[in-house]
């Protein structure tokens, strides 16, 4: 069975950086064709991709926050980081993580909520 | 940010067919396979259809995708009321160079 789960801070301040992890089991991201990325979803509004990591650890980033984003893989612990940096209220949003097999098929987990205020 | 489009709201009622729509380009939809998702109130996305047409286990046959062009769809027949969510497409994106542009939601409403 194949589950992910988002951890990470709840709220954070304006400028801070954003620090979340997915923690995965039931696949290895060591798998030919296996991706992990994150998505966010603003309250009431549509979703929007942030970042993919390969198993061979190619790295793809949302351009329009490419600068900001950094994504990496510990295969050993299980587990996918994304950090966002300089954080403002308008990154405030569920963060999910999902994973992405070369089917096409997608397995997400259940979101993390993230409210940047001061 | 550019999305994939879709109406913003659709309806029917119990036991209707309904069709949502996904309109996109070249870079997208035209040359790549489509995803369609459920979601409720508080909850995560749910995959429903994967690969234009791929039903994920323990989605019913209620549900089908269709891509053509640069546009696809989403049917579902026999609607039930608890069919009521909002519902996304997504696409690989070729200029986003990822996996995950959406649409912007389409709210169904059974009456």
């Amino acid at each position: 069975q194949i589950t992910l789960k988002e951890s990470g801070p709840t709220l954070v301040k304006p400028t801070q950086t954003l620090t979340l992890t997915c923690t995965f089991s039931g696949f290895s991201l060591n798998t030919d064709g296996m991706a992990v990325g994150w998505i966010r979803q603003p309250p009431g509004k549509t979703l929007e991709w942030l970042a993919l990591i390969f198993w061979d650890g190619d790295q793809r980033y949302n351009p329009s926050l490419r600068t900001r984003l950094t994504i990496a893989k510990d295969t050993s612990k299980n587990q996918v980081v994304l950090t966002m940096t300089t954080m403002d209220h308008v990154d405030t949003a569920t963060y999910y993580c999902a994973l992405r097999t070369d089917s096409g098929r997608d397995y997400w987990g259940q979101g993390t909520l993230v409210t940047v205020s001061s | 940010q550019s999305v994939l489009t879709q109406p913003p709201s659709a309806s029917g009622t119990p036991g209707q067919r309904v069709t949502i729509s996904c309109s996109g380009s070249s870079s997208n939809i035209g040359n790549n396979v489509v995803n369609w998702y459920r979601q409720l109130p508080g909850t995560a996305p749910k995959l429903l259809i994967y690969g234009d047409n791929e039903r994920p286990s323990g989605i019913p046959d209620r549900f089908s995708g269709s891509r053509s062009g640069t546009s696809a769809s989403l049917a579902i027949r026999g609607l039930q009321s608890d069919d009521e969510a909002i519902y996304y497409c997504a696409s690989w994106d070729d200029r986003l160079n990822g996996p995950w542009l959406f649409g912007g939601g389409t709210k169904l409403t059974v009456l």
